[in-house]
């Protein structure tokens, strides 16, 4: 079953724009990580969250986490055209339990 | 090797064949999942490998499904009697114990089409 939930499902934005996609989940976890994949095929991690923490940043990506609102989100700042991808955000349960995937958010930044 | 390798990259299998999908996983890293993705769907869990720990395969669709580990490294998914429905890309990806900050690394895939 899927946990996560990415919205929107789908956004198009000009390049240089900011990019916020979001996603929520419905058990208790130990951490939320996002992943991006081009051309429909391997998946590439991007940033990992743990459930004590409350923000994160790596490069121009910005992730929080709101436990109490079991939602996250995923923040791209000043966006460029390689950064079209699908996006998809994963929890894990445990440090030890496979992660749940949601459906994505398909992202195209049109320069 | 440097990543997660998957074999083949495409398989066109005709309904009712058996397939053999293998994945090589990051020397030393003790974890090995297999996904699958269907057209413009999320990841579904499959079976999930831990070292020399019984495998987690509450994720195989069917019997029809089953995969092995050996020697801790590499891995074979089987799909017997294939069916249409099983058209999907398969991911593999491999991860070191506790995953740290770093994540699943995931290999390219194998597309499979069944005609």
């Amino acid at each position: 079953s899927q946990q996560g939930e990415e919205d929107p499902q789908a956004l198009s934005i000009q390049e240089g724009e900011n990019a916020t996609m979001n996603c929520s989940y419905k058990t208790s976890i130990n951490n939320l990580q996002w992943y991006r994949q081009n051309s429909g095929r391997g998946l590439v991690h991007l940033i990992l969250i743990r459930s004590n923490e409350r923000e994160k940043h790596s490069g121009r990506l910005r992730v929080t986490l709101d436990t109490s609102k079991k939602s996250s989100s995923l923040l791209i700042t000043a966006s460029r055209a390689a950064d079209t991808a699908s996006y998809f955000c994963a929890t894990a349960a445990s440090g030890n339990t496979p992660l749940v995937f949601g459906k994505g958010t398909r992202l195209s930044v049109i320069a | 090797g440097a990543g997660v390798s998957q074999s083949p990259s495409n398989k066109v299998t005709e309904k009712g064949k058996d397939v053999e999908l293998r994945c090589d996983p990051i020397s030393g890293h003790t974890a090995l999942y297999w996904y699958r993705q269907s057209l413009g769907q999320g990841l579904e869990f499959l079976i999930y490998f831990q070292g020399n720990s019984a495998p987690d395969k509450s994720g195989l669709p069917s019997d029809r499904f089953s995969a092995e580990r050996t020697g801790g490294s590499v891995s074979t998914l089987t799909i017997q009697r294939t069916q249409q429905e099983d058209s999907a890309v398969y991911l593999c990806a491999s991860s070191s114990p506790g995953q740290g900050d770093y994540g699943y690394t995931f290999g390219s895939g194998t597309r499979l089409t069944v005609v």
